[in-house]
Formats: C-alpha cells, sequence, structure tokens
C-alpha cells in the first residue's frame, strides 16, 4: 500500500500569511495526487487533482506542485476561510489512501 | 448541480449488519466511477470501495474485504454499500463520492453516521 506522509501536522499561521503543506508518498504516485480541505461538520472538498489542477471554483490562492513522491500545496495568502484540515490523496493505485492531515490553524 | 445522499446509518451491535444507500442526481450516473469513503470520530480519512461505471469492477481496502459489498443501481441512480458481521472500529461516518478521472472525488454525500456498539 502507499502510504502518504503529510508535514507538519499543524501549522500556525495569521491571515494574509503564506501556507505550505507538504505530501510525500512511500512510492512513486506520478502526478496522480490530489489535495482536500475539510471544516468541521463537514465533507471534504476537493481543491487540487493530478497535483496541479485546480478543482472547479476554487479560487487562485491556492496552487499545488510536485511529482513522483514529493508534493507541496501552497495557499498564497490566507483567508479567514482557509483555516481547516487538509488532506493530501493518491490515485496511482489500489487501495486508494489519504495523508494524516494538517491542520491550519488561526496562530 | 450534483446532489448525493447517503442514508441508513444507525446504531447496531457488533457483528450486525448494515445497507447504506447513496441517491444521486444532476448528473449522469452511471457514465461516473463512484467511492465510499469514512471518517472515524476525531480520526482522517478512509477510503472504503469504489466501482466502477457498469458495476462490473469492484474495489476495496483490505479491512473491509469479505465483510462489505459495494453495489449500484444504475436504473435507480443509486449505490449501495452491504455491511457484514460489524465491528466497533467500523464506527465513521460514511460518505458517498462521486469519482472523476480515475480517483479524485470533487462531489461528495453529507455522510452517514454508522455507530457499532453493544
Amino acid at each position: 500500500d502507499i502510504v502518504l506522509t503529510q508535514s507538519p501536522a499543524t501549522l500556525s499561521l495569521s491571515p494574509g500569511e503564506r501556507a505550505t503543506l507538504s505530501c510525500r508518498a512511500s512510492q512513486r504516485v506520478s502526478s496522480y495526487l490530489a489535495w482536500y480541505q475539510q471544516k468541521p461538520g463537514q465533507a471534504p472538498r476537493l481543491l487540487i487533482y493530478d497535483a496541479s489542477n485546480r478543482a472547479t471554483g476554487v479560487p487562485a490562492r491556492f496552487s499545488g506542485s510536485g511529482s513522483g513522491t514529493d508534493f507541496t500545496l501552497t495557499i498564497s495568502s490566507l483567508e479567514t476561510e482557509d483555516f481547516a484540515v487538509y488532506y493530501c490523496q493518491q490515485r496511482s493505485s489500489w487501495p486508494l489512501t489519504f495523508g494524516g492531515g494538517t491542520k491550519v490553524q488561526i496562530k | 448541480e450534483v446532489h448525493l445522499v447517503e442514508s441508513g446509518g444507525g446504531l447496531v451491535q457488533p457483528g450486525g449488519s448494515l445497507r447504506l444507500s447513496c441517491a444521486a442526481s444532476g448528473f449522469t450516473f452511471s457514465n461516473y466511477w463512484m467511492t465510499w469513503v469514512r471518517q472515524a470520530p476525531g480520526k482522517g480519512l478512509e477510503w472504503v470501495a469504489d466501482i466502477n461505471e457498469d458495476g462490473s469492477e469492484k474495489n476495496y481496502v483490505d479491512f473491509v474485504k469479505g465483510r462489505f459489498t459495494i453495489s449500484r443501481d444504475n436504473a435507480k441512480n443509486s449505490m449501495y454499500l452491504q455491511m457484514n458481521s460489524l465491528r466497533v472500529e467500523d464506527t465513521a461516518i460514511y460518505y458517498c463520492a462521486r469519482a472523476i478521472n480515475g480517483g479524485s472525488w470533487p462531489d461528495w454525500g453529507q455522510g452517514s453516521l454508522v455507530t457499532v456498539s453493544s
């Protein structure tokens, strides 16, 4: 199974700051990696698919990069509504797997 | 607008069974893979199973193989998850989702809570 390791576990930042989240895969997943945002009591929301493609309606401040085993989600300037938990997920091979999540909290 | 609605969750004793349903609307259901993802209380997301467009291909995470069965009825725009031999550790919110690109999920239901407890 492909293990996805996200770092850091928690990121404490202020609105307006830049957030950089990391996801490392235990095996190469090509560009088959997605990022999701989840807020308390809500279903996950797809932000980025295939490493760098923004999903419909996702603001341009969210960007994804990487390929192979190392991936990054960048939020260029945090808005209040961006404080949430973020998960990466690979679709390179079954079983499909998620990372453990990064919580972005207000500093 | 895509709309996914899960139902069928509830409280069940260990060893019991439940059948979750996912009713879909707003898209051509028979053209898409569908999936189940779960989230235990306070924990992360966990993929459970998925099914291809016509139901001929199904995939499961190891810890549900032999206990859970995914299925779909394209005439009813619905997907199902039959869960047998339930364990305490199966307690979670179960989400259904529509897949694109072979395994990214832009559309999710609101979730159905399954609680396995004596």
